[in-house]
């Protein structure tokens, strides 16, 4: 069971690029969480999301931020047009039901 | 609005020796309290999961205790190790599926 996978570990990205990160739940979990970690802050809730569904987007920005769980492949955090305050550590959790979550090594991005 | 602290936000002990990290949470009403572990730059490791009904739970040197009444809980370390070196965060999980985190202690065990 290789839990839960995310990749790129690190990814770099221009001002007003677009940035991807992806989320490969443990086998068998339906459910996946995305978080983010702001450089000395805690870890916020961004968004939960089940097989093609957003179940709860509360924790997203506004604009410019998006997530998907297609029904075949990894969960996709999208960010459009990246800006240095997007700088921090993604990471992606998965569930089968609660309670209990399992968390990835996360993806670091760093806007320059 | 869920709101949780820990307390101490660092801590140095020597070996061997036994300490508690302090976590407390505004809203009573959870489903579960989790505690992790996250080593610098790297992911979360789960260590211990409480669910509401439940006093306590242990795993090796770690013991961990909820009083969800008075939103409280706390993680125990039995004769620490350098190796137990890292920032211990507490999260709640209240309804919606969504934890909640603490913004960590950060623990240094000096050999």
């Amino acid at each position: 069971n290789a839990g839960v996978m995310q990749n790129p570990r690190h990814l770099v990205r221009r001002r007003g690029q677009e940035a991807r990160l992806r989320c490969s739940p443990m086998k068998g979990h339906s459910h996946v969480y995305w978080y983010r970690q702001l450089p000395e802050e805690g870890l916020k809730f961004m968004v939960y999301l089940q097989k093609e569904n957003i179940i709860d987007e509360s924790g997203m920005p506004k604009e410019r931020f998006s997530a998907e769980f297609p029904k075949e492949g990894p969960s996709i955090l999208r960010i459009q047009q990246v800006v240095r305050g997007d700088s921090a550590a993604y990471f992606c959790a998965s569930s089968s039901s609660p309670p209990g979550y399992t968390f990835g090594s996360g993806t670091r991005l760093t806007v320059v | 609005k869920q709101e949780v602290t820990q307390i101490p936000a660092a801590l140095s002990v020597p070996e061997g020796e036994n300490l508690v990290l302090n976590c407390s949470f505004t809203d009573s009403a959870i489903y579960n309290l989790q505690w992790f572990r996250q080593d610098p730059g790297k992911g979360l490791t789960s260590l211990l999961l409480i669910q509401s009904s439940q006093r306590e739970q242990t795993s090796g040197r770690l013991n961990a205790s909820l009083d969800k009444s008075s939103g409280r809980s706390t993680l125990y370390i039995a004769a620490s190790q350098p190796g137990d070196s890292a920032t211990y965060l507490c999260a709640v999980e209240t309804s919606g599926s969504r934890l909640t985190f603490g913004e960590g202690t950060q623990l240094t065990v000096n050999p």
